[in-house]
């Protein structure tokens, strides 16, 4: 149990284009899912905690017009990079709170932005 | 100070060895103690999951988590070369920064289990 699912895997884009996200939790509902990304060799970086049915809470320094969340449902909860540039490029990866203070993560998604 | 420190290593070991992997803290409110372990372009996977101290074990897994000290550990018997892999520490508690169960990794250990 506890499944949570990305897609796409990995994406390529050009500069300027938007690029959506999906994360999913295949197997329980998650009112509170979170966004991460993590640079090679560095740990995961916390970019906002995406509420089910309200808006999401941006950390400090994360462009909340660039990174759009959206947490439509208890299963789904999407990351869009808007007008992405080759400084987005990174691993972006999503979690789901199951109980207390677990999380479970999705298996990432690599973003290459040309 | 870092609220979690964390070796970043490498970490070699051959395989069937005892693995000792260790985090400190600084912020007393950590009630939640989890370690995740993430292989290479993969998410992290949660391994174990400890509420305040004691020790836990799961197999090969083995969790310990001594608030007085600020320090948790994560013991592997038996290691294999499967187990080679990035280890991540992450503790929370319930209302850590207003927030809804936000966690705080360490930097991750690098393990490798050379066979």
């Amino acid at each position: 149990g506890a499944v949570v699912s990305q897609h796409p895997s990995w994406v390529i884009c050009k500069s300027g284009t938007s690029v959506k996200i999906e994360c999913r939790s295949l197997d329980f509902q998650a009112t509170t899912m979170f966004w991460y990304r993590q640079f090679p060799k560095q740990s995961l970086m916390l970019m906002a905690t995406s509420n089910e049915g309200s808006k999401a809470t941006y950390e400090q320094g994360v462009e909340k017009d660039k990174f759009l969340i959206n947490h439509a449902s208890l299963t789904l909860s999407t990351l869009t990079v808007t007008s992405a540039h080759p400084e987005d490029s990174s691993f972006y990866i999503c979690s789901a709170k199951l109980a207390a203070e677990t999380q479970y993560f999705g298996p990432g998604t690599r973003l290459l932005v040309l | 100070q870092k609220e979690v420190e964390q070796d970043p290593g490498p970490l070699s070991v051959p395989e069937g060895a005892i693995v000792s992997l260790n985090c400190t803290y600084s912020n007393s409110a950590f009630q939640y103690f989890m370690w995740y372990r993430q292989y290479s372009r993969k998410g992290p996977e949660l391994l174990m999951y400890t509420y305040s101290s004691g020790n836990k074990e799961d197999g090969r897994f083995t969790a310990q988590v001594d608030k007085s000290s600020k320090y948790i550990s994560l013991f592997i018997r038996d290691s294999q070369p499967s187990d080679s892999a990035t280890y991540l520490c992450a503790m929370s508690s319930p209302n850590y920064g207003g927030s809804q169960g936000n966690l705080i990794f360490g930097k991750g250990t690098k393990l490798s289990v050379k066979p």
